[in-house]
């Protein structure tokens, strides 16, 4: 079980928005920064939102990322068919697994 | 521009142990963790340990300790992990990733299939 939770699935139109919810506790979303990671399959994670707002370069402005106590949310607008990929959130937070907790991530399908 | 290359993937039997490099080339490295993280289906992802090449300092969930151990040779910017007693639930897709002060920069992946 992962400590943050997020659903399990999502799905979106092309030119749609939609929104991945990533839910945790005061220990780690509630004080840390939240980031998000996008993983194709078969590849390597990478790195989208960092400090809960912030995109590395690189990363188009269609993806933002929002929090507000102790949950974040990763939004994509304009949706694209290559953006069909996992998504997992990621905060510092101290538990038997460490410091660095993860949510179990969410499959986003491009209907 | 980092890039962490990790080696192939590996089979082993139950309560035997596995070890995997992670080479790091086209940056600095040395001064960052490096973290250990695996991944799998049911579970997702989760941190199993890290170590400061520099400094050889490491630092091990409390979930692996007694069972992980993470070396660096700074010599050849290689990092290995060392996981013993494999138990089947310890099939997963093996990371290491660069930590600074977030992973931002991870290796492929190393498949490790735990089966008699």
């Amino acid at each position: 079980q992962s400590v943050l939770t997020q659903p399990p699935s999502a799905s979106g139109t092309p030119g749609q928005r939609v929104t991945i919810s990533c839910s945790g506790l005061t220990s780690n979303i509630g004080i840390q920064y939240v980031y998000w990671y996008q993983q194709l399959p078969g590849t390597a994670p990478k790195l989208l939102i960092y400090r809960n707002n912030q995109r590395p370069s690189g990363v188009p402005d269609r993806f933002s990322g929002s929090k507000s106590g102790t949950s974040a949310s990763l939004a994509i607008s304009g949706l694209r068919s290559e953006d069909e990929a996992d998504y997992f959130c990621a905060a510092w937070g101290e538990s038997l697994s460490g410091p660095w907790v993860f949510g179990g991530g969410t499959k986003l399908t491009v209907l | 521009q980092v890039q962490l290359v990790q080696s192939g993937a590996e089979v082993k039997k139950p309560g035997s142990s596995v070890k995997v490099s992670c080479k790091a080339s086209g940056g600095t490295v040395s001064t960052f963790a490096i973290s250990w993280l695996r991944q799998t289906p049911g579970q997702g992802l989760e941190w199993m340990g890290q170590i400061i090449p520099v400094s050889g300092m490491t630092t091990y969930a409390q979930k692996f300790q007694g069972r992980l151990t993470i070396t660096a040779d700074e010599s050849t910017t290689t990092v290995y992990m060392e996981l013993s007693s494999l138990r089947s639930e310890g099939t997963a897709v093996y990371y290491c990733a660069r930590l600074g002060p977030y992973f931002d920069y991870w290796g492929q992946g190393t498949l490790v299939t735990v089966s008699s």
